[in-house]
């Protein structure tokens, strides 16, 4: 149980577009989702909280405009990045806190390689 | 400021011995601790956690110990084995506030045959 999906697992696009990453709670509700982001041989950072029917939390330094996060559902947050450019290629990660599952507080999907030309 | 950190970037240890992966945190407000394993382009893997409540958390042949008064823990890994090679992340979070989990940098770990 406590399954996460994230889709596209990559994408590839040119710069100035923007790009949509769906994360999927398959088998519970998610009120909270966390999305990350991982540079190569870096750390995940935690880029913002997602809660469900409202705004959500991004962390310090992370563009709110750049980095849209839309949480409508109880099993799907999206990550959209706007006019994204080279830069932004990164790893993105999502993760969902599920119920009754104490020891592990977040399950996280296997993630979305975005590279943008 | 690196709330979380992980000293050493990676790590040899011969197949059958013991790793020994270690965690400094600074934030006195964590009391949750993890460990995740993880391969590239892949989300992490939780492997193990504990409370601050406990010094010492086993599951099969991983333990994680804490030692809070030095804001330290380490994963312990015996037998290591070459399926272990991987990078391992230590985590915190100050769970019942915002459950925000923060990551160290990472500690690559490989296993020499």
């Amino acid at each position: 149980g406590a399954v996460v999906s994230q889709h596209p697992s990559w994408v590839i696009c040119k710069s100035g577009t923007s790009v949509k990453i769906e994360c999927r709670s398959l088998d519970f509700q998610a009120t909270t989702m966390f999305w990350y982001r991982q540079f190569p041989k870096q750390s995940l950072m935690l880029m913002a909280t997602s809660n469900e029917g409202s705004k959500a939390t991004y962390e310090q330094g992370v563009e709110k405009d750049k980095f849209l996060i839309n949480h409508a559902s109880l099993t799907l947050s999206t990550l959209t990045v706007t006019s994204a450019h080279p830069e932004d290629s990164s790893f993105y990660i999502c993760s969902a806190t599920a119920p009754n599952t104490d020891n592990q507080p977040q399950h996280f999907g296997d993630g979305t390689r975005l590279s943008i030309l | 400021d690196q709330q979380v950190k992980q000293n050493s970037p990676s790590l040899s240890v011969q197949e059958g011995r013991i790793s020994i992966l270690n965690c400094d945190y600074t934030n006195s407000m964590f009391d949750y601790f993890l460990w995740y394993k993880k391969y590239p382009a892949e989300g992490p893997t939780f492997l193990i956690s504990i409370s601050s409540i406990k010094d010492k958390n086993e599951d099969g042949r991983f333990t994680v110990f804490l030692n809070k008064s030095a804001k330290h823990l380490s994963l312990h890994i015996v037998p290591s084995q070459p399926g272990d090679s991987a990078v391992y992340f230590c985590a915190a979070s100050a769970r019942g506030r915002d459950d925000k989990i923060i990551f160290g940098k990472g500690t690559r770990l490989h296993i020499l045959p």
